[in-house]
């Protein structure tokens, strides 16, 4: 059964640092999505992306945020300076459509900023 | 804004008992409705899903219906089994791209 991959499945970093998370969605996806769950909180949306483009984001998504698809499988997040804040479990999905068709997860990456 | 209120955990129980968990949502609009099970060391996966007021969602045993005048989508299996351990997250679409997720509730089934 196809599955949304996620690398590494751990990262730890300096405060400052630029980190970079890797996501392979399911082939035949259009979709793309990364969502965040800081320890203990909410399973909450950073984006989406169709397209090549970002189609909607939360306030959480600010300048440090930004996503690409630099080739035809993978899909990352790349946050441009971290901030303790941001140790968090992070979660890429895909799905064949958007609104209300299901959402496919991958395993999460969690990333530890010291 | 649209919101997912579910029940704290953990929930304990012993094998064969009947699981409730709650949850309920602020929306506007008619959103759609979901339960997502995360098994540890796995990503969330879909358990059932209600579009529409008074649908009925079910999977594995699971069941969740749609109850727009209590607004909830309370998750109920009549036997669980340890092999159900696992976190359980109620969600909705509000026909955006996002899904706006509950806190998630862990779930421990002991023999």
């Amino acid at each position: 059964e196809p599955e949304v991959t996620q690398t590494p499945s751990h990262q730890v970093t300096q405060m400052g640092q630029e980190v970079i998370l890797r996501c392979v969605p399911i082939s035949n996806h259009l979709y793309f999505y990364w969502y965040r769950q800081i320890l203990g909180q909410k399973v909450e949306f950073l984006v989406s992306f169709y397209n090549n483009e970002i189609s909607e984001k939360s306030e959480i998504f600010d300048d440090q945020f930004s996503v690409e698809r630099p080739d035809g499988s993978n899909f990352t997040l790349k946050i441009r300076s971290t901030k303790l804040e941001d140790s968090a479990m992070y979660f890429c999905a895909s799905s064949a459509q958007r609104g209300n068709w299901e959402q496919y997860f991958g395993p999460g990456t969690r990333l530890t900023v010291t | 804004g649209n919101s997912v209120t579910q029940m704290e955990g953990p929930v304990t129980l012993s094998e064969e008992a009947f699981l409730t968990i709650n949850c309920t949502y602020t929306a506007t609009g008619y959103p759609s409705l979901f339960w997502y099970v995360q098994y540890p060391g796995e990503g969330l996966q879909l358990l059932l899903k209600a579009t529409k007021a008074d649908d009925k969602g079910s999977n594995k045993g699971f069941e969740a219906t749609y109850r727009k005048e209590t607004t909830s989508f309370h998750l109920e299996k009549g036997s669980v089994q340890v092999s159900d351990s696992a976190v359980y997250f109620c969600a909705l679409s509000d026909n955006t791209d996002k899904l706006i997720f509950g806190t998630g509730t862990r779930l421990q089934v002991f023999p």
